[in-house]
């Protein structure tokens, strides 16, 4: 069956630009998770939305970073004028329920290089 | 706060050997603890997990590892390293409340020589 996916699978941008990351999750999955993963700092929590209910944002970074989740379905990362620390690979995860013991089944990840 | 600690940011073996990875956790209460294995250029897969019950868990690849609750800890082992177990792992929890993120340790990749 199909995984999770996202896309671009690769983008650079300049300094300043803004960026959109899509991840399309498991069908019928209702918790999405967006992660980063970067040198030094390993992998960290950014963003969670269960159904129809607010997205906890508490990992975000700054307010250049948003996202949102259209139909409970597709989820878009949004990045402002971005930063050279920005640069990372960004990973989105699905689970079948907001129960922490279900497995969370990760996409390939959006690698992210900002010059 | 929860936290992970990965002794080891590099750890190699020879084909055949033991492979011991090590994970310790900080967490006031007993969280959920996982291993996932990312390949080079993919997405990280779930190797195991443990919630409740047996403190020593199995998984795929014929990878296991044991919740010692005295020492926070729980640690990956595989009798017998092959060179397809070359790939960085993370160590991960949460707690058990509903929609709680995972906390990853920084990773071990793991190289294996033959």
């Amino acid at each position: 069956g199909a995984g999770v996916s996202q896309s671009p699978s690769n983008k650079v941008t300049e300094k300043g630009k803004d960026v959109e990351l899509r991840c399309d999750p498991i069908s019928g999955h209702t918790a999405l998770y967006w992660y980063r993963q970067s040198l030094g700092q390993g992998l960290e929590f950014l963003i969670y939305f269960q159904g129809n209910s607010a997205p906890d944002k508490s990992g975000l970074p700054s307010d250049r970073f948003s996202a949102e989740r259209t139909g409970g379905s597709v989820s878009t990362l949004t990045i402002q004028r971005t930063q050279q620390e920005d640069s990372a690979v960004y990973l989105c995860a699905s689970s079948r329920s907001r129960d922490p013991a279900y497995e969370q089944y990760f996409g390939p990840g959006t690698r992210l290089t900002v010059t | 706060a929860q936290s992970v600690t990965q002794l080891g940011s590099h750890v190699s073996v020879s084909e055949g050997a033991l492979v011991l990875l090590r994970c310790n956790y900080s967490s006031s209460v007993p969280p959920y603890l996982f291993w996932y294995v990312q390949y080079p250029n993919q997405g990280l897969q779930l190797l195991l997990k443990y919630t409740t019950g047996a403190t020593l868990v199995k998984g795929i690849n014929g990878f296991e590892a044991g919740f010692k609750k005295s020492e926070t800890s729980f640690h990956l082992t595989k009798p017998s390293a092959h060179m397809s177990d070359a790939a960085e792992y993370f160590c991960a929890v949460s707690l058990n409340q509903a929609g709680t993120a995972l906390i990853f340790g920084k990773g071990t990749t793991l190289s294996v020589s033959s």
